[in-house]
């Protein structure tokens, strides 16, 4: 099946500082990007839904200037937590789908702030 | 957006077949439903989609009655290794725009 490569796949940061993720679809064109949060031992949790070259749409209860989305190509989307805090530590998952029916989802991310 | 209702947990035997039911009362004419598998700190992983009655693949079988409003996946002869959480979800064929995760099945797998 198709890879989606994120990266990194795990992080430590300090208080206030902000980080990156990336995530990438190594082998297909991803029209859309979805981004997820999930703490221990619930489900995923949407975050954020992008297409290439638009503004992601964000869901409920979401802060679009802490969770900053870009999704500049049709292979590379990247989610920056800014002036993370201890609450942000979470798992965050990225999914890419090449339209149609599928979507393949990335390893995840580990953050955790410290 | 068609919601899934899915039993919260299931245990079984390694060597038993395992049934999971998805209920989705209100999925549209263009919804398709497709399950996933994942395990502790990894990402989803794809299982198997359908739209209607039988898809069958290399791990799994996906049976969708005719009105649609649920559907089970079925693990044939399962093993201590397919122990992780199963999402049932309905997506769109008119490209997605949005993808949302229900609670999901936790599956145990005991020797």
């Amino acid at each position: 099946g198709a890879v989606v490569s994120q990266h990194p796949s795990w992080v430590i940061c300090k208080s206030g500082t902000s980080v990156k993720i990336e995530c990438r679809s190594l082998d297909f064109q991803a029209t859309t990007m979805f981004w997820y949060r999930q703490f221990p031992k619930q489900s995923l949790m949407l975050m954020a839904t992008s297409n290439e070259g638009s503004k992601a749409t964000y869901e409920q209860g979401v802060e679009k200037d802490k969770f900053l989305i870009n999704h500049a190509s049709l292979t590379l989307s990247t989610l920056t937590v800014t002036s993370a805090h201890p609450e942000d530590s979470s798992f965050y998952i990225c999914s890419a789908s090449p339209g149609g029916t599928e979507a393949f989802f990335g390893q995840g991310t580990r953050l955790t702030v410290v | 957006l068609a919601k899934t209702t899915q039993p919260i947990s299931m245990d079984s035997y390694e060597g038993q077949e395992v049934n999971i039911t998805c209920s989705h009362n209100n999925i549209a004419t263009n919804d398709y439903i497709t399950w996933y598998q994942q395990f502790p700190s990894q990402g989803p992983r794809f299982i198997i989609q359908g739209y209607k009655t039988k898809v069958t693949n290399e791990v799994a079988s996906l049976f969708i009655p005719a009105d649609r409003k649920s559907s089970t996946l079925s693990l044939p002869r399962v093993s201590l290794s397919d122990t992780a959480v199963y999402y049932c979800l309905v997506v769109g064929n008119s490209g997605y725009s949005t993808l949302t995760f229900g609670k999901g099945t936790m599956l145990l797998v005991s020797p």
